[in-house]
């Protein structure tokens, strides 16, 4: 069975601190990927990163950080000195077996709101 | 350039009434897909076309839901006798679909807030 689950429903922190977001996913399959999608108020759903499961390297993108460990089938995301505009539900996904990336197993999202 | 575009942006229908909801892909995108997103269930997969393979309908969750897509670009997905649990938001997303590519992640739009009253 494919699944991911985002313990944290909701989190609210004051702007400039630190937050974490966890993923854990389960998967039988030795190929596949793990995504991060933000979705604002607007509603569109915006990609954030992409990772596959042969690379466990963490990645940082400005206060963006990502922190993919297969021992634990953890990809974690954290916002370093979060801003108000961080404030938005966030999807861990993946994507199973090697057909193809875009259908995808979304976690149940975690809400962010960051207070000035 | 342009994005994934939906239309209607919301739509509001009697039970019984059958739906039309339209996605226009990013150009050169080849791989489109359509999910759901509800109160209940979150985001799901929906169906998944790709060139002119036979679409993966295996995320449809009855047969009044059904989807086109003409010409390899523009998707119309169907429901057919709306049901009140049919409400949500209909997203329809794109992809160059090449896994060696980082344009391959999904690029989605903004929906379809179909509402059956």
């Amino acid at each position: 069975a494919q699944k991911v689950t985002q313990a944290q429903t909701e989190i609210s922190v004051v702007e400039k601190e630190d937050v974490t977001l966890d993923c854990v996913y389960e998967t039988r399959d030795t190929t596949y990927y793990l995504f991060w999608y933000k979705q604002p108020p607007s509603g569109e759903l915006v990609f954030l990163i992409r990772r596959n499961s042969f690379d466990e390297q963490n990645e940082i993108s400005g206060r963006y950080s990502w922190n993919f460990q297969k021992s634990t089938s953890s990809f974690n995301f954290t916002i370093t000195a979060s801003q108000v505009v961080d404030s938005a539900v966030y999807f861990c996904a993946l994507s199973a077996g090697s057909s193809n990336t875009g259908k995808l197993i979304f976690g149940q999202g975690t809400t962010l709101q960051v207070k000035p | 350039g342009a994005g994934v575009s939906q239309s209607p942006s919301n739509k509001v229908t009697e039970k019984g009434k059958d739906v039309e909801l339209r996605c226009d892909p990013i150009s050169g995108h080849t791989a489109l897909y359509w999910y759901r997103q509800s109160l209940g269930q979150g985001l799901e997969f929906l169906i998944y076309f790709q060139g002119n393979s036979a679409p993966d309908k295996s995320g449809l969750p009855s047969d009044r839901f059904s989807a086109e897509r003409t010409g390899g670009s523009v998707s119309t997905l169907t429901i057919q006798r709306t049901q009140q649990e049919d409400s949500a938001v209909y997203l329809c997303a794109s992809s160059l679909d090449d896994l060696d590519s980082y344009n391959s992640p999904l690029h989605f739009g903004n929906g379809t807030r179909l509402t059956v009253t």
